[in-house]
């Protein structure tokens, strides 16, 4: 059990363009979801987190404009580039929580987005 | 402030050979302690957890790690490597928030596994 899916796993967009990344919980709800980015050879760095039915909370330096955030239902958050720029190329990953508030997080499998 | 280290970026180990991968934290009060895998070009994928009870963890893979509150230490430790083992390895900690219990992660440490 706790198998989160994240779509699409690669996306090539053209600098300007929006692109929308799906994360979902296949086999249990999540309260709450979070969304990471990762660059090359580093660890991951927490972008946000989000709550069912509220907003989403920004970690410092995030811009929430940029990065919009949607967390529609207990097994899906959605996490939209706009107007991407190659320096948002990265590796996008997702990880959903359960239960109490120090519960584990499953990861999604990621998503690589590359800018041209 | 709150902080999670892994001494070691790289480490190379023969295959069948023991492993042990360093994690110390900086936190006040008890951590909930986490080890995570990471292949290229996937996600996370959970080794085992520490939230309190029994200091020694068995995780899966034949992964085990130990809480030392007085090293403020948790070391992933495996008996026998095998060469699929190789990749990334994340030690991560939660640290407990008003705003949202968000995890924290080491820098990582590539393991590579010779054949």
């Amino acid at each position: 059990g706790a198998v989160v899916s994240q779509h699409p796993s690669r996306v090539i967009c053209k600098s300007g363009t929006s692109v929308k990344i799906e994360c979902r919980s296949l086999d249990f709800q999540a309260t709450t979801m979070f969304w990471y980015r990762q660059f090359p050879k580093q660890s991951l760095m927490l972008m946000a987190t989000s709550n069912e039915g509220s907003k989403a909370t920004y970690e410092q330096g995030v811009e929430k404009d940029k990065f919009l955030i949607n967390h529609a239902s207990l097994t899906l958050s959605t996490l939209t580039v706009t107007s991407a720029h190659p320096e948002d190329s990265s590796f996008y990953i997702c990880s959903a929580r359960r239960g109490a508030s120090a519960d584990t997080q499953y990861f999604g499998p990621g998503t690589r987005l590359t800018v041209l | 402030a709150q902080s999670v280290t892994q001494p070691d970026i790289h480490i190379t180990v023969s295959e069948g050979a023991s492993l042990e991968l360093r994690c110390n934290y900086s936190y006040g009060a008890t951590p909930y302690l986490f080890w995570y895998v990471q292949s290229p070009g996937q996600g996370l994928q959970l080794l085992l957890k520490y939230f309190s009870g029994d200091t020694l963890v068995q995780g899966i893979k034949g992964f085990e790690a130990e809480f030392k509150r007085s090293q403020s230490s948790f070391n992933l430790r495996k008996p026998s490597v095998h060469w699929s083992d190789a990749a990334e390895y994340f030690c991560a900690v939660v640290i407990l928030t008003g705003g949202g219990n968000k995890l924290t992660f080491g820098t990582g440490t590539q393991l590579k596994v010779e054949l």
